[in-house]
């Protein structure tokens, strides 16, 4: 079993369409939960860092962990075209530590 | 916001030359640096941890004597394929980690395409 799975995707949904991506993990030991955007031959982009279960929002995106599940999501709202991009979760088992990622969701939203 | 700057952003070498890549923190001082390598539709995977002033730490089935990286300063990191291959052919991307608040985050470059003919 990997450390993080993530559905790869392709995701397609139309334009103002409500996004949920999502990312389980097997080692309890992580702490700190990461979601990135990746446009392509680019470098990945901070979204969202949270470490504590619960919900964390900023603007469109909702990044929610629940370390009993094992499970972390991101929610974005009114997906708009510039949106389209791979998200990566990311997780770490403490500050300054190497980010174990999932294999990014491809997420296209179509106008 | 902390920015994380890779030069060259693509570059393209012949099998068994070297190729320098280098890492800035622009605006901010990173004692450790993170080095990866994302193959085409895969994710990111570590290659090394790099701190300030010490001997980079390579993940299982990296060799460090091919990967030399160098962490001369707070701001720059630098990574050194040797004898390149066309295998190595990656998108080689680095991070940066700071203090914001109470917990660390870290900043990714832009990455560097690297092609060996």
């Amino acid at each position: 079993q990997k450390e993080v799975e993530q559905d790869p995707g392709p995701l397609s949904v139309p334009e103002g369409a409500i996004v949920s991506l999502n990312c389980t993990y097997s080692n309890s030991a992580f702490q700190y939960f990461m979601w990135y955007r990746q446009y392509s031959r680019k470098g990945p982009e901070l979204l969202m860092y949270t470490y504590s279960s619960g919900n964390k929002e900023d603007g469109r995106f909702t990044a929610q962990v629940d370390k009993s599940s094992k499970y972390i999501s991101l929610f974005i709202r009114d997906s708009q075209p510039s949106d389209s991009a791979t998200y990566l979760c990311a997780l770490e088992l403490s500050g300054n530590t190497p980010l174990v990622f999932g294999k990014g969701t491809r997420l296209s939203v179509i106008a | 916001g902390a920015v994380v700057s890779q030069h060259p952003s693509w570059v393209i070498c012949k099998s068994g030359t070297s190729v320098k890549i280098e890492c800035r923190s622009l605006d901010f001082q990173a004692t450790t640096m993170f080095w990866y390598r994302q193959f085409p539709k895969q994710s990111l995977m570590l290659m090394a941890t790099s701190n300030e002033g010490s001997k980079a730490t390579y993940e299982q089935g990296v060799e460090k004597d091919k990967f030399l990286i160098n962490h001369a300063s707070l701001t720059l990191s630098t990574l050194t394929v040797t004898s390149a291959h066309p295998e190595d052919s990656s998108f080689y991307i680095c991070s940066a980690s700071t203090m914001t608040g109470s917990s660390y985050e870290q900043y990714f470059g832009p990455g560097t395409r690297l092609t060996v003919t």
